[in-house]
């Protein structure tokens, strides 16, 4: 079926380290491909998307590259904050069975930032 | 942008009682969603709507429904809570270009 596996946290890292979140997905057809960041006691915000194969998203300085191929789509930063603290999402829509289209969402990994 | 607002970010209700939680977007989408998030599950679909008095189930519908009267409003409805409903519940709307989400509502059932 049509799934999104994503890396376990928490992530725990020093300011300033370069950050890497792992996710890797399952569909049928061609998803659009979506990070979501949760900041602590606050809803869903999207930080970045991706449409087709080969696309890069890209949004405070964080990126995510479409890789058909390995059917992936990697968060990375290249130096994190303390104020990136937060649980990220990776995600995907799809249309599935009945031709609607459904968010799936990975598990969301946790990324704790220290100075 | 594209508004979601949950009449509620705070819920406490008891076991037994009927519960709604409201959900209004401020854009013209047809689509709207309602998970819900805990801690080691992440976030699960209940039901959505893809049109006013359509719904789907979604992952995890047992013990809810829905209402979707007008295009802008999409309800969910606890028919009778119980703790395991103790939850974040989420809405959304959107497509395939992305989903906004509502700030969320934090039910607890004592």
């Amino acid at each position: 079926g049509n799934s999104v596996t994503q890396m376990e946290g928490p992530v725990t890292l020093s300011e300033e380290a370069f950050l890497t979140i792992n996710c890797t997905y399952t569909a049928t057809g061609y998803p659009s491909l979506f990070w979501y960041v949760q900041y602590p006691g606050e809803g869903l915000q999207l930080l970045l998307k991706a449409t087709k194969a080969d696309d890069k998203g890209s949004n405070k300085g964080f990126e995510a590259t479409y890789r058909k191929e390995t059917t992936s789509f990697h968060l990375e930063k290249g130096s994190v904050q303390v104020s990136d603290s937060a649980v990220y999402f990776c995600a995907l829509v799809g249309r599935f069975s009945g031709g609607y289209n459904k968010l799936i969402f990975g598990a969301g990994t946790r990324l704790a930032v220290h100075p | 942008d594209v508004k979601v607002t949950q009449s509620s970010r705070y819920l406490v209700k008891r076991t037994g009682e009927k519960v709604f939680l409201e959900c209004v977007q401020d854009m013209d989408h047809e689509n709207m969603f309602w998970y819900r998030q805990d801690p080691g599950l992440g976030l699960r679909l209940i039901y959505f709507s893809y049109d006013v008095k359509m719904k789907e189930k979604g992952d995890i519908p047992e013990g809810y429904s829905v209402s979707r009267e007008k295009k802008e409003r999409f309800s969910l409805i606890l028919e009778s809570a119980s703790t395991n409903q103790t939850s974040m519940y989420l809405c959304a709307n959107g497509d395939q270009y992305g989903y906004t989400f509502g700030s969320g509502t934090r039910l607890t059932v004592v």
